[in-house]
């Protein structure tokens, strides 16, 4: 089955700092992509769509100048969360369709943000 | 945005027993997904139903989609202390490349 691949599993970073989190899938190409965020005990939240070649498509709460999307290839998608405060800190997650409209979403393992 | 609501939030069986979990959602629906999250882990893809079906199984696994009542159920026979996760549904729109909107989840134990 398809693989997406993301990285770091785990940071953990002072207050002020950006993180760059990658998102890759590794045996197809993935034109959308899907940034989720997960707070503890609590269900994933669509945060943006991925578009490659474009801008990013923002849910409503989300600050886009907060969490920069860049969508540059098929197979990339990264997410920045720029002057990181304890608030962000947060499960983070990715999903890829395989083709446009495939069924199913594959998900990267996830990125456990910690900001002290 | 999240689509709707799991119940029951938590659920705690003994082995061997039956868990069931419900699932319901608001809007039309291409087709609807369950998913399985160990505690601090990724996403695993479990069982997807297409709008078209109403009952789909796969080993333990048996799902169940209402789209009158815009509902689904997701039931675990015989469970073993290695289903202890939480489970999700997941919808997309009826159009195409949507992202997935997941429920609230079910956080289920299973004790030996």
């Amino acid at each position: 089955g398809a693989v997406v691949s993301q990285h770091p599993s785990r940071v953990i970073c002072k207050s002020g700092t950006s993180v760059k989190i990658e998102c890759r899938s590794l045996d197809f190409q993935a034109t959308t992509m899907f940034w989720y965020r997960q707070f503890p005990k609590q269900s994933l939240m669509l945060m943006a769509t991925s578009n490659e070649g474009s801008k990013a498509t923002y849910e409503q709460g989300v600050e886009k100048d907060k969490f920069l999307i860049n969508h540059a290839s098929l197979t990339l998608s990264t997410l920045t969360v720029t002057s990181a405060h304890p608030e962000d800190s947060s499960f983070y997650i990715c999903s890829a369709r395989d083709g446009v409209s495939g069924e199913k979403l594959f998900f990267g393992s996830g990125t456990q943000l910690s900001v002290l | 945005s999240q689509q709707g609501e799991e119940d029951p939030q938590a659920l705690s069986i003994q082995e061997g027993e039956n868990a069931t979990m419900n699932c319901s959602y608001k809007t039309s629906i291409n087709n609807l997904q369950w998913y399985r999250q160990n505690s601090g882990r990724g996403l695993v893809h479990l069982i997807l139903i297409r709008s078209n079906e109403r009952e789909k199984h796969s080993g333990r696994l048996r799902v169940t989609l209402d789209t009158s009542k815009k509902s689904s159920s997701l039931l675990i026979t015989a469970s073993r202390a290695a289903d202890t996760a939480s489970y999700f549904c997941a919808t997309d729109g009826d159009q195409a490349g949507t992202a997935l909107i997941f429920g609230k989840g079910t956080t289920l134990s299973v004790s030996s």
